[in-house]
């Protein structure tokens, strides 16, 4: 069975310095890794994949994840912070070996960004 | 272009009474999936549709049902209401299936309240 794991249920950081929201995965065979964004009162926003190739992935508003297969890792990540980041990110594995594709998603993670 | 549409955003029922729920996809996107969203139970996957055929299925019992039709909108239908299934319900739709390869974009959900 595949799962995921968002070790922080929140993450605080000043407006301007780098962040980091953490994910961990467990598959039996090769992974996609996602992450989303959720805003309040919204539906998730994509915000970058890895499939296959470059382990360092570039998504949407400047955020970049790095793959590590060796450390079955996932982390998001920004070089400066804006306060606009403050949301709820969620990371989702899907085991592409089974062929059946389902998603897991982790906890969550709340992002808050101070001024 | 418009993005995904679920109809109606807000919905109070009544245990034991039925819901169907509305996702009409991006135009041109053939994929639709449905997610689940609770504080409980965070974002679950339920199921995912192309052109017409259900390709996966998530752990939920028969209570839940979906289909497509052959425009691409997609229902969901839950009966026999539990106050647990108060949740927000999202959908996707993708040009390939689940946005494995391209980008999944989300609606703003439908927020269920079973009373």
């Amino acid at each position: 069975a595949q799962s995921v794991a968002q070790p922080e249920d929140q993450v605080n950081v000043a407006e301007g310095n780098p962040l980091t929201v953490k994910c961990t995965y467990s598959v039996s065979g090769n992974p996609y890794l996602f992450w989303y964004v959720q805003y309040p009162n919204r539906g998730l926003q994509f915000l970058l994949k890895y499939i296959t190739g470059d382990n360092l992935v570039k998504g949407s508003y400047g955020f970049e994840a790095e793959f590590n297969k060796s450390q079955t890792s996932f982390h998001l990540k920004k070089p400066s912070a804006l306060v606009s980041d403050s949301a709820l990110y969620f990371c989702a594995v899907r085991d592409i070996s089974g062929g059946s594709y389902i998603p897991t998603f982790g906890r969550g993670t709340s992002l808050i960004v101070h001024p | 272009k418009a993005g995904v549409t679920q109809t109606p955003r807000y919905l109070i029922k009544t245990r034991g009474q039925q819901v169907t729920l509305s996702c009409s996809p991006i135009s041109g996107h053939r994929s639709v999936s449905w997610y689940q969203q609770t504080p409980g139970q965070g974002l679950q996957f339920l199921f995912e549709y192309f052109s017409e055929t259900q390709r996966n299925k998530g752990n939920f019992p028969g209570r839940f049902s979906g289909r497509q039709f052959s425009n691409s909108r997609s229902e969901m239908n839950v009966s026999t209401l539990e106050l647990g299934d108060s949740a927000l319900y999202l959908c996707a739709s993708s040009l390939d299936p689940g946005g494995l390869n391209t980008e999944a974009f989300f609606g703003q959900g439908t927020r269920l309240t079973v009373v």
